[in-house]
């Protein structure tokens, strides 16, 4: 079965400073994996996606993420974070042959400090 | 805009009592999902439905219920049967069949809360 980790249930950043939230994936076959971002008290906003090529994929908000099959990892990464990123990130990936049901990780609370 | 709207925001259930949340999607997508929200936990999936007069099953579809009578409109019922209903309930719609790999889009979610 399809299934993410994402190993940090928060991650403290400081303004201006790179940052990276980290998620891992289980597959069988190829993997269709996914970023979104919940704001308090909001629904999920789509980040980004890895299908296949580049393994360097870029986002919205200036958010990018890596894809490594060798560490079987997809960690999502921003050069220069702002405190208004801080918010709950959640890594998902597709399953297959369930339609587009997705799976997703357990979440990871970014907080940008100034 | 197009969107997913989600209503009420805050509900309250009594003891026994079923309640509905509402979801509504005027983005012309076939497929619709709801999710349940607790802390520590993600996201899981109650029922999902890829086109209309059929859904399945999700990971944790005891004590619920839906319908998809058209397309833009997927309810989801908390019967009296979920014995654990205090959550943040998320409703999604995507693209369906025939489209690869679409991302989900979301509604602001329906708080419900126990008396």
């Amino acid at each position: 079965a399809q299934s993410v980790a994402q190993p940090e249930d928060q991650v403290n950043v400081a303004e201006g400073n790179p940052l990276t939230v980290k998620c891992t994936y289980s597959v069988s076959g190829n993997p269709y994996l996914f970023w979104y971002v919940q704001y308090p008290n909001r629904g999920l906003q789509f980040l980004l996606k890895y299908i296949t090529g580049d393994n360097l994929v870029k986002g919205s908000y200036g958010f990018e993420a890596e894809f490594n099959k060798s560490q079987t990892s997809f960690h999502l990464k921003k050069p220069s974070a702002l405190v208004s990123d801080s918010a709950l990130y959640f890594c998902a990936v597709r399953v297959t042959g369930g339609g587009n049901k997705l799976t997703f990780g357990t979440g990871t609370q970014l907080k940008v400090e100034l | 805009d197009g969107g997913i709207t989600q209503s009420p925001k805050y509900l309250f259930r009594k003891e026994g009592q079923n309640v509905t949340l509402s979801c509504e999607q005027n983005l012309n997508h076939d497929a619709m999902y709801w999710y349940r929200q607790d802390p520590g936990q993600g996201l899981r999936l109650i029922y999902y439905s890829q086109i209309v007069n059929d859904f399945q099953k999700g990971d944790i579809a005891e004590g619920y219920s839906v319908s998809r009578e058209k397309k833009e409109s997927f309810p989801l019922t908390v019967t009296s049967a979920q014995k654990n209903p205090t959550a943040f309930y998320l409703c999604a719609s995507s693209i369906g069949q025939g489209k690869v790999h679409p991302p989900q889009h979301f509604g602001d979610g329906t708080r419900l809360s126990i008396l």
